[in-house]
């Protein structure tokens, strides 16, 4: 079946350190991946996308490349901010109508100044 | 765009009250919502799929008859909890998929029940 594993956290870093949260899939044909943020006592939001394999997801400095070859989509930032702090959550999701996201387990971040 | 609300955000309930707890997608129509379960510190485990004006699909392990949900609406679903217990305490989030943005899924801001 369809499952994503995330590397084990919690991941503790100092303000302005490089990040990076492996993610690797297991999935039957081409899912779209996703990685999600969860501030603490809030749902979650997402972060960035990517559908096809090679594409690279970014937004608020953070990027993920779909890697078919790997099976990967691991996250990156360059300089980790305090604000940063929070759970990352990767997903996938068959290219289906009506199919729900599959969550890996979460690595919790925390950044200090 | 996109908006998912969902009402309320925290309630505490006594054991053996029902809680209901609706998903609304604010500016969508949404034939298909989730229920996740998310327990402290760990990963959102999916409850089941909900798609309107059909019985929900509910995910192995998970109490049909404890977790009862109704998708009357397109822009409405609801979970009633049942009978609730200490063990039913936990984060419960919804998402709605949007048809017209490639089945993109947003999501609720959670209810954090407590049941007493």
């Amino acid at each position: 079946g369809n499952s994503v594993t995330q590397m084990e956290g919690p991941v503790t870093l100092s303000e302005e350190a490089f990040l990076t949260i492996n993610c690797t899939y297991t999935a039957t044909g081409y899912p779209s991946l996703f990685w999600y943020v969860q501030y603490p006592g809030e749902g979650l939001q997402l972060l960035l996308k990517a559908t096809k394999a090679d594409d690279k997801g970014s937004n608020k400095g953070f990027e993920a490349t779909y890697r078919k070859e790997t099976t990967s989509f691991h996250l990156e930032k360059g300089s980790v901010q305090v604000s940063d702090s929070a759970v990352y959550f990767c997903a996938l999701r068959t290219n289906q109508a009506g199919t729900a996201l599959i969550f890996g387990k979460g690595t919790t971040l925390s950044v200090s100044s | 765009g996109a908006v998912v609300s969902q009402h309320p955000s925290r309630v505490i309930c006594k054991s053996g009250t029902s809680v209901k707890i609706e998903c609304r997608s604010l500016d969508f129509q949404a034939t298909t919502m989730f229920w996740y379960r998310q327990f402290p510190k760990q990963s959102l485990m999916l409850m089941a799929t909900s798609n309107e004006g059909s019985k929900a699909t509910y995910e192995q392990g998970v109490e049909k008859d404890k977790f009862l949900i109704n998708h009357a609406s397109l822009t409405l679903s609801t979970l009633t909890v049942t009978s609730a217990h200490p063990e039913d305490s936990s984060f419960y989030i919804c998402s709605a998929q949007d048809r017209l943005r490639a089945y993109e899924q947003y999501f609720g801001p959670g209810t954090r029940l407590t049941v007493t």
